[in-house]
């Protein structure tokens, strides 16, 4: 089965720290895809990441920086230097081949609120 | 560039009712699905689609129907809404079916079943 487990339902911050969302994901396939999505107020989705499991180099992407560890099943999300505009929920998104079709499985989101 | 158009953006219905939402894309995509969005449950899979005239179901398909005609268009059809469905819905479409493309996603629908 798989399965995505995003374990910090609401996080707050005071601007200017650092906060990592933690994403821990269950799957037996041994090639699979990891993804980070933003849902800011306003309501959309936003792709953030992708990460295949073949590839377990950390990204680093202005403020934003991952961390995946294949030997955890974890793909943690930091925000150095949190800013209001990070306040946002946070999906984090498992994909691997079932039943023939490669299907997302999301966990339940992390809402980020960074105060000023 | 429109990506996925989903209208309408909102809505209410009462028990009972029947009504299409609708979903659009213009990114020539194979892949096309509709999740819905419920507090502390993150997005599910509702139904998705590999092309035209193939779906299939996801995790909650119960009270839901779906059908691809086109590559383009992916409605969802509520036959007899009831308030459990509730909720934002959001389609989505990514290429191909190797899935390490990321999903483009609409903007959702937020119904309201009274």
């Amino acid at each position: 089965a798989q399965k995505v487990t995003q374990a910090q339902t609401e996080i707050s911050v005071v601007e200017k720290e650092d906060v990592t969302l933690d994403c821990v994901y269950e799957t037996r396939d041994t090639t699979y895809y990891l993804f980070w999505y933003k849902q800011p107020p306003s309501g959309e989705l936003v792709f953030l990441i992708r990460r295949n499991s073949f590839d377990e180099q950390n990204e680093i992407s202005g403020r934003y920086s991952w961390n995946f560890q294949k030997s955890t099943s974890s793909f943690n999300f930091t925000i150095t230097a949190s800013q209001v505009v990070d306040s946002a929920v946070y999906f984090c998104a498992l994909s691997s081949l079932s039943s023939g079709t490669y299907k997302y499985i999301f966990g339940t989101g992390t809402r980020l609120k960074v105060l000023a | 560039n429109a990506g996925v158009t989903q209208t309408p953006k909102f809505q209410v219905l009462k028990t009972g009712q029947s009504m299409t939402l609708q979903c659009a894309q213009d990114m020539n995509h194979e892949y096309m699905s509709w999740y819905r969005q419920d507090p502390g449950m993150g997005l599910r899979l509702i139904h998705y689609s590999v092309g035209a005239g193939i779906t299939d179901q996801g995790e909650v398909p119960n009270g839901y129907n779906v059908s691809r005609s086109t590559t383009e268009d992916f409605p969802l059809r509520l036959l007899s809404a009831a308030p459990s469905q509730t909720s934002v819905y959001f389609c989505a479409s990514r290429s191909g079916l190797n899935s390490n493309q990321p999903q483009h996603f609409g903007d959702g629908t937020r119904l309201s079943i009274l």
